[in-house]
């Protein structure tokens, strides 16, 4: 079965750092291009990074630039994003994603895990 | 960034009647090479994450039921919900994937009247 599953959201302060991971299973995770994509409450969708295949292509929302590290581990089908310097509008539901086509495509997303919830709160 | 705008922001609709959904870019997102146009549609339902149900505009991903279609090209697009069922209640995203980052529309909820 095609699945993604992150974890590693909790409550945090402002400043402080976490580590989210996305575990994936079902499908050749070595060929796709992968995204984090959040979600404050009520809010819509917000693109916060992707990572090529290979790991030598990355983006990053300005919102999160210089802040957020994503990487991954293609022995252990894992996909991860580093957080540090947390604000309290980093607060969202975190998602993990695949894009639609193999390698360096960008296309739409047609795998989604069921998010992982990050709180930024003292 | 291409800039992705929905309306209506929600909208009400009775069962068995149609429901559009509209999405603008902020520059066309057809692809003159190979004349397709870059967007997904998305159905979000509370609690759970997005589901993919449009993409290349038209085209429904495997197990989307045939009520929904997409159309338009270049910069404006619609989603139709051909006769609303009550499984439908939901927020409903397009996105662009013509250029790099992906951009979604803020979301239109869709709602029983």
């Amino acid at each position: 079965e095609l699945q993604l599953v992150e974890s590693g959201g909790v409550v945090v302060q402002p400043g402080g750092s976490l580590r989210l991971s996305c575990a994936a299973s079902g499908f050749r995770f070595s060929d796709y291009t992968m995204y984090w994509v959040r979600q404050a409450p009520g809010k819509g969708l917000e693109l916060v990074s992707l990572l090529s295949w290979d790991g030598t292509a990355t983006h990053y929302a300005d919102s999160v630039k210089g802040r957020f590290t994503t990487s991954r581990d293609n022995t252990k089908n894992s996909l991860h994003l580093q957080m540090k310097s947390l604000r309290t509008e980093d607060s969202a539901l975190y998602y993990c994603a695949r894009d639609s086509g193999r390698n360096y495509a960008y296309y739409y997303f047609d795998l989604w895990g069921r998010g992982t919830q990050v709180t930024v709160s003292s | 960034d291409i800039v992705m705008t929905q309306s209506p922001d929600s909208l009400a609709v009775s069962l068995g009647e149609r429901a559009t959904i509209n999405c603008k870019s902020g520059r066309t997102i057809l692809s003159s090479s190979n004349n397709k146009n870059y967007l997904a549609w998305y159905q979000q339902k509370p609690g759970q994450p997005p589901k993919l149900l449009i993409y290349w505009a038209s085209t429904r991903e495997s197990g989307v039921p045939v009520r929904f279609s997409g159309s338009g090209s270049g910069t404006d697009f619609t989603l139709t919900i051909s006769s609303l069922q009550a499984e439908d209640v939901a927020v409903y995203f397009c996105q662009q994937y013509y250029t790099t980052p992906q951009t979604f529309g803020q979301g239109t909820k869709l709602e029983i009247k």
